[in-house]
């Protein structure tokens, strides 16, 4: 069965740097893109970023480039959001979700149960 | 301000039929796929409808999904009471280079 376990979230001060796993189990991980969405208190979802099956596309939201950056371990079905400068307003549950089909990046398929960043100081 | 436009709320009583409006652009809905996705109150969003009309599996053919232009819509016909919850479009846009979503519309059955 397809799971998408997040973890690393916590309370951190602005400015400073948090990093989310991703972990995945029941489908063949190197072959699927996997996307981060995140959630504001009450508010709708917002896509981050994307990472390729293979790695060589990566994406990010204009909200979040250039402060967040992604890898993979396709070896350890694994990957991470390494989140620098963080800001107040990047406060929310972090969803990782797989894209729905193979090799292609375009769809946020099935997701996570999300882990809870706060940002304050 | 969301990339995709939908209504903020509908709301219906059980067993009529419910429409929500997607609107956006051609770089996103104009030129991909929308998919829609549904979040119960307090759990993560589920993916509800994919490739514009196509239900995955599970999902009751209740829901459908449809597509003109640069606009979307979710149907549902003969809402339930278990049926209430928020729904989300959204397409790859190929200008941004991501995943677009609309603001979210609360169904109030």
């Amino acid at each position: 069965q397809l799971h998408l376990v997040e973890s690393g979230g916590g309370v951190v001060q602005p400015g400073r740097s948090l990093r989310l796993s991703c972990v995945a189990s029941g489908f063949s991980f190197s072959r699927y893109g996997i996307h981060w969405v995140r959630q504001a208190p009450g508010k709708g979802l917002e896509w981050v970023a994307m990472i390729s099956h293979d790695v060589v596309n990566e994406h990010y939201a204009a909200s979040v480039k250039g402060r967040f950056t992604l890898s993979r371990d396709n070896s350890d079905n694994t990957v991470f959001l390494h989140m620098n400068n963080l800001r107040p307003e990047d406060t929310g549950i972090y969803y990782c979700a797989r894209d729905l089909y193979a090799t292609t990046v375009t769809t946020v398929g099935y997701w996570g149960q999300g882990t809870l960043v706060t940002v304050s100081s | 301000q969301s990339v995709l436009t939908q209504p903020p709320s509908v709301s219906g009583t059980p067993g009529q039929r419910v429409t929500i409006s997607c609107s956006g652009s051609r770089p996103n809905i104009g030129s991909s796929y929308v998919n829609w996705y549904q979040q119960l109150p307090g759990t993560a969003p589920k993916l509800l409808m994919q490739r514009n009309n196509e239900r995955p599996s599970g999902v009751p053919d209740r829901f459908s999904g449809s597509k003109s232009g640069n606009s979307a819509s979710l149907a549902i016909s003969g809402v339930q009471i278990e049926d209430e919850a928020d729904y989300y479009c959204a397409a790859w846009d190929d200008s941004l280079s991501g995943v677009v979503f609309g603001g979210g519309t609360k169904l109030t059955v």
